[in-house]
Formats: C-alpha cells, sequence, structure tokens
C-alpha cells in the first residue's frame, strides 16, 4: 500500500531564503506526482506535476523534482516570500487516473 | 482553465440530519470523480472514486451506507453524508478528472461540514 510522507512538519524561515520541501513514498510505481498548496481553510492549488518518465518540472520560483528510484520528490522554493506561507502538499497517482495518495503536508511559515 | 465548484461552500447541521454536497465540473465533462476528506490538520484522505453512471468505488473504511455518491451526470456528483454525527465533521473537497480535456484533475474549492 502507497504511504506518502513529508518532512519537515512544519518550517519557519526568513523571508528571502531558499527552501528544500521532501516528499518520500513507499512504492515506486507511480504514475505521476503533484504539489500542492492550500491556504488555512481553503482548497488546493497545483503548483506541479511531475509525470513518472520526468525528472523535474519548474514554474517561476519553484522547481519540483522527482526519484522514482528512490521514492522521492522535492519542492524547492527559491527566494521565498510571506505569500509563500501554506501547507504544502505532495501527492502520488498510482493509478494512472489521478486518484491521489497525499502527503502528510509541510506547513511553511515565511516571515517578513 | 476547466473549473471544478462545490456547493455548499460550507454547512452547519444538527446531529443526526443528512447533508448532500454538490461536485460540478463547470466547463468540462468528467468522467471520474474524487471524494476527500481532510479533517483539521491532517491531510487529505481518498473516500472514493465516482464514474458516471456506475456505483462509487469506496476506499477501505468509508461506509458506503453512510456516505452516498451519485455520480448521475457528467458534470455532476453529489456525496450525501446520512446521518451526521459530529465525527463526520470534516472539510470534503471534490476532485474531476478528464482525459478529453487534458490529461489532468481538478480540484473543488471544498466544503466544509460541522455536525452540532
Amino acid at each position: 500500500k502507497q504511504e506518502v510522507t513529508q518532512i519537515p512538519a512544519a518550517l519557519s524561515v526568513p523571508e528571502g531564503e531558499n527552501l528544500v520541501l521532501n516528499c518520500s513514498f513507499t512504492d515506486s510505481a507511480i504514475y505521476n506526482l503533484q504539489w500542492f498548496r492550500q491556504d488555512p481553510g481553503k482548497g488546493l492549488t497545483s503548483l506541479l506535476l511531475i509525470q513518472s518518465s520526468q525528472r523535474e518540472q519548474t514554474s517561476g520560483r519553484l522547481n519540483a523534482s522527482l526519484d522514482k528510484s528512490s521514492g522521492r520528490s522535492t519542492l524547492y522554493i527559491a527566494a521565498s516570500q510571506p505569500g509563500d506561507s501554506a501547507t504544502y502538499l505532495c501527492a502520488a497517482d498510482t493509478s494512472g487516473t489521478y486518484k491521489y495518495i497525499f502527503g502528510t503536508g509541510t506547513r511553511l511559515k515565511v516571515l517578513a | 482553465g476547466a473549473v471544478v465548484s462545490q456547493h455548499p461552500s460550507w454547512v452547519i447541521c444538527k446531529s443526526g440530519t443528512s447533508v448532500k454536497i454538490e461536485c460540478r465540473s463547470l466547463d468540462f465533462q468528467a468522467t471520474t470523480m474524487f471524494w476527500y476528506r481532510q479533517f483539521p490538520k491532517q491531510s487529505l484522505m481518498l473516500m472514493a472514486t465516482s464514474n458516471e453512471g456506475s456505483k462509487a468505488t469506496y476506499e477501505q473504511g468509508v461506509e458506503k451506507d453512510k456516505f452516498l455518491i451519485n455520480h448521475a451526470s457528467l458534470t455532476l456528483s453529489t456525496l450525501t453524508v446520512t446521518s451526521a454525527h459530529p465525527e463526520d465533521s470534516s472539510f470534503y473537497i471534490c476532485s474531476a478528472y478528464s482525459g478529453r480535456v487534458a490529461d489532468t484533475q481538478y480540484f473543488g474549492p471544498g466544503t466544509r461540514l460541522t455536525v452540532l
């Protein structure tokens, strides 16, 4: 059974720092992995989706990598801003139909 | 881009009553819709997969008689929480998938259910 975990559970950094969020999954047979942002009490905003054949995806200050063999994905946020404060979730698709197993989340706080 | 809506955005009900939550794909036909539940300070847990015109498939530990899912059309799926109790209070999020629009899926904004 696929399990997805995220480390750290919470992170507080000063504005401007570069940071890395980690996501681990136990079953490497995934079709894609997606990173989401969730603001308090809100729904999900998709940030980056990496297909199983890809190694990384970039969007603006965000870069996500995928290493299936080691069961890891990382989300790199460059030059963090207070507006980046949110919970970041990674999710693995193990069926090919976007049926996701979500990670435990990392609560990020960027201090001004 | 494609949009998925949920109604209501929040609901408060008394224990023992039933609550219906709607999930609509506004500008595309969703062959599959997923229902997730998120308890406070926890991650999303998949409850069930709903395909248009067929019975929903429930994840282990989710009571199908308590959480009734109907996917009557390609743009609408409903989740009814029957005889709701305080422990059913949660954030319910749906997502809709259509391989025809693009090979991706879209999440709804969520519905917060509070059972008194």
